[in-house]
């Protein structure tokens, strides 16, 4: 089957730069995904890698390196309002476009 | 903007009764999902459908069933509730092919089954 595994929890200063990993038990997918809960809310996306390396958007960046079945979301500049959960997916192409997720890593951001 | 409307936010239904969670897209989107959301767990895909009257059994498909009759509605059925589906029921959207498969989600339903 298939998994991906993130850290429950991760807590950073405001300012700040924090990575959240990504590992996953699974092959021939077609991209991971990143998307960001608050909570009460729904997920959101935030980016995509189909490829291997960086994907750069405003203080969010995306990793994935297949080889080593690992990816990461990193963030930047952190803000209080980044406090939320962010969940890694990935996708596969099966008729349609199948897509599981982790369970998940709340950030926690501090003053 | 796309749209993913859920019919219900909150519903409280009770044992062994029959319940229907509709979900409604307005962008054409080929792909549909239902998940449940439990702390902890993550998303758990239940089912997904990527044609009319198309669907796939997810990681979770034992006591729901799925109707998928137009492309803009997908309905997660629950044939008799359990107390054990008490949970958040999210539904998405995404296109078939595309760059990003990014898949744009409804507000949830939360479901309490009493």
């Amino acid at each position: 089957g298939q998994s991906l595994e993130q850290p429950s929890e991760v807590t950073a200063v405001e300012g700040a730069i924090v990575q959240i990993n990504c590992t996953y038990q699974t092959s021939g997918f077609y991209g991971l995904s990143w998307y960001q809960q608050h909570d009460g809310g729904a997920p959101t996306f935030l980016s995509y890698n189909a490829l291997d390396g960086l994907e750069e958007t405003g203080r969010f960046s995306s990793f994935l390196s297949r080889s080593d079945s690992y990816g990461y979301l990193l963030l930047q500049e952190l803000q209080m309002k980044d406090s939320a959960s962010y969940f890694c997916a990935v996708t596969w192409e099966t008729g349609g476009f199948k897509t599981i997720f982790g369970a998940g890593t709340r950030l926690f951001v501090k003053a | 903007d796309v749209k993913v409307t859920q019919s219900s936010r909150y519903l409280v239904k009770r044992t062994g009764e029959k319940v229907f969670l509709e979900c409604v897209q307005d962008m054409d989107h080929e792909n549909m999902f239902w998940y449940r959301q439990d702390p902890g767990l993550g998303l758990r895909l239940i089912y997904f459908s990527y044609d009319v009257k198309m669907k796939e059994k997810g990681d979770i498909p034992e006591g729901y069933s799925v109707s998928r009759e137009k492309k803009e509605r997908f309905s997660l059925i629950l044939e008799s509730a359990s107390t054990n589906q008490t949970s958040m029921y999210l539904c998405a959207s995404s296109l078939r092919e595309g760059g990003s498969a990014e898949a744009f989600f409804g507000q949830g339903t939360r479901l309490t089954v009493v």
